[in-house]
């Protein structure tokens, strides 16, 4: 029972445009969600947060809109940047229940120049 | 560079071997956390210690253990290995529990 999905495995974003990454997810306790950006080799990097309790959080060019009702939350590259290039995933997990992460199987992303 | 540091980076072992992987947190976090990432399934949450004590559990196998030591560094130790286990192993470290986990680069192991 896969509880947070990615379903599109790729995206290809001409550079300077906007990107958009989807989750979805099915487990109302989740109360915080999270965005990670891997590139090859190396460990999943922290991008941007967001509690339950906020349906936006923006940091820099990331922003990231939460639709509780929908179980749905979005990641928007503006404007991207070749170096985005990398594979995205969305975590979420219930705060004071182990904190453990849940993930999505991640999207990749390819910024053309 | 994220801070937290795990070594090996690529382990290659037979069926039937131990091993241990090992994970050093960012300076000031105390939990540790334990990933899998196979091709098949995603990364997967294995367990947490929260200073030396352990406070959650994934779908780690009875094969596995962790401990987390007094200097907060972690071990994860994989028994009577099975080609299935070959793997990325990802280690991540928070301050709390509701801050963003930091995630280390991996440890590769390969079963032969």
């Amino acid at each position: 029972d896969q509880q947070v999905k990615q379903n599109s495995p790729s995206l290809s974003v001409q550079e300077g445009r906007i990107s958009i990454l989807n989750c979805d997810y099915t487990n109302s306790m989740f109360d915080y969600f999270l965005w990670y950006k891997k590139y090859p080799a190396e460990g999943p990097t922290f991008l941007i947060s967001i509690s339950s309790i906020k349906d936006k959080n923006e940091d820099g060019r990331f922003t990231v809109f939460l639709n509780k009702s929908a179980k749905h939350l979005s990641l928007h590259i503006v404007p991207s940047q070749p170096g985005d290039s990398a594979v995205y995933f969305c975590a979420a997990n219930v705060n004071n229940a182990g904190n453990m992460l849940t993930f999505g199987g991640g999207t990749r992303l390819m910024v053309k120049p | 560079d994220s801070g937290v540091t795990q070594t090996p980076k690529h382990l290659i072992t037979a069926t039937g071997q131990r091993v241990t992987l090992r994970c050093s947190p960012r300076s000031g976090d105390l939990s540790v956390y334990w990933y899998q990432q196979s091709l098949d399934q995603g990364l997967q949450f294995l367990i947490q210690y929260y200073n030396g004590e352990e406070r959650a559990k994934g779908n780690i196998l009875e094969r596995f253990s962790a401990q987390q030591f007094p200097d907060l560094h972690s071990e994860l130790n994989l028994s009577s290995l099975e080609l299935g286990d070959s793997a990325l192993y990802f280690c991540a470290s928070s301050i709390r529990g509701d801050q963003p986990q930091h995630f280390g680069d991996g440890t590769r192991l390969s079963i032969l």
